[in-house]
C-alpha cells in the first residue's frame, strides 16, 4: 500500500535551533504540498511543489523558513532558527496533478516542539 | 477571501446514532469538495465531490453536494466508537495545482 514517509515523527528542540523535516511523496506522484496544523488555526497550507519545481510558498514565513525538492523522492522543510510559535504537527501530502480525481495523500506528520 | 466553514464544531453521540457534519464554502474557481478523517495521525481520504446532488457512499458514510448554495454533509449512520474522529472538509480550487482549503473540522465523539 502506497504511503506518504515523514521524518522524524517526533522532535523537540530548544528555540533558536534549526530543524529538518523530510518527506517520501509516493512514488509517481508530481505535487507535494507542506502543510501545519495547530489547534488555533487547523490545516494550512505552508508550500507546494509540482515535478520538483516550488509553485507557491505564500503560505511560510520567508525569513526562517524554506522548501526545497532535491529530487523526485524527497522533500524537505527547514526552519532556521526556530521558535516556539512555530511548535505545531506538520504534514506533507503528495497527489497527482493533472488528473480527475485524484486526492491528496497525507504522510503520518512530525510533531514538532520548540522550547 | 477563501473560506471554508464545518459545523458543528464538536459532537458527541451515543453509538448507534445518526450524524450529519455541514460543510459551507466560498472559494473562487472551484474545482471539487473532499472529505478526509483525521484519528491520531494523518488525514485519511472519505470521498472527493465534482457534481451537484449526486452521493457518494462507502459502507455507512455518505456524502453529497450542492454548488448552488455551496455546501456538502458528511452523513453517518449506525456510529461505531470507530468513528471517533476529527472530520475534515477540504475544496480544491482550480488551475491544476490541487491546491486545498480547509475548514476548521468536526470533533465527532462516539460514545459506547
Amino acid at each position: 500500500d502506497a504511503r506518504v514517509t515523514q521524518t522524524p515523527r517526533h522532535k523537540v528542540t530548544e528555540m533558536g535551533q534549526e530543524v529538518t523535516m523530510r518527506c517520501q511523496p509516493i512514488l509517481g506522484h508530481n505535487t507535494v504540498f507542506w502543510y501545519r496544523q495547530t489547534m488555533m488555526q487547523g490545516l494550512e497550507l505552508l508550500a507546494y511543489f509540482r515535478n520538483r519545481a516550488p509553485l507557491d510558498d505564500s503560505g511560510m514565513p520567508k525569513d526562517r523558513f524554506s522548501a526545497e525538492m532535491p529530487d523526485a523522492t524527497l522533500a524537505t522543510l527547514k526552519i532556521q532558527p526556530s521558535e516556539p510559535r512555530d511548535s505545531a504537527v506538520y504534514f506533507c501530502a503528495s497527489g497527482l496533478t493533472g488528473t480527475q480525481g485524484q486526492p491528496q495523500h497525507f504522510g503520518d506528520g512530525t510533531r514538532l516542539s520548540i522550547l | 477571501e477563501d473560506k471554508v466553514v464545518q459545523s458543528p464544531l464538536s459532537l458527541v453521540v451515543h453509538e448507534g446514532d445518526t450524524v450529519t457534519l455541514n460543510c459551507s464554502y466560498e472559494v473562487t474557481n472551484f474545482r471539487s469538495l473532499l472529505w478526509y478523517k483525521q484519528e491520531k495521525k494523518a488525514p485519511t481520504f472519505l470521498f472527493m465531490l465534482t457534481s451537484s446532488g449526486i452521493e457518494k457512499k462507502s459502507g455507512r458514510l455518505s456524502s453529497i453536494l450542492d454548488k448552488k448554495e455551496l455546501f456538502s454533509i458528511l452523513n453517518i449512520t449506525a456510529t461505531q466508537t470507530g468513528d471517533s474522529a476529527i472530520y475534515l472538509c477540504a475544496v480544491e480550487r482550480g488551475g491544476g495545482a490541487q491546491k486545498l482549503v480547509f475548514g476548521q473540522g468536526t470533533r465527532l465523539t462516539i460514545n459506547p
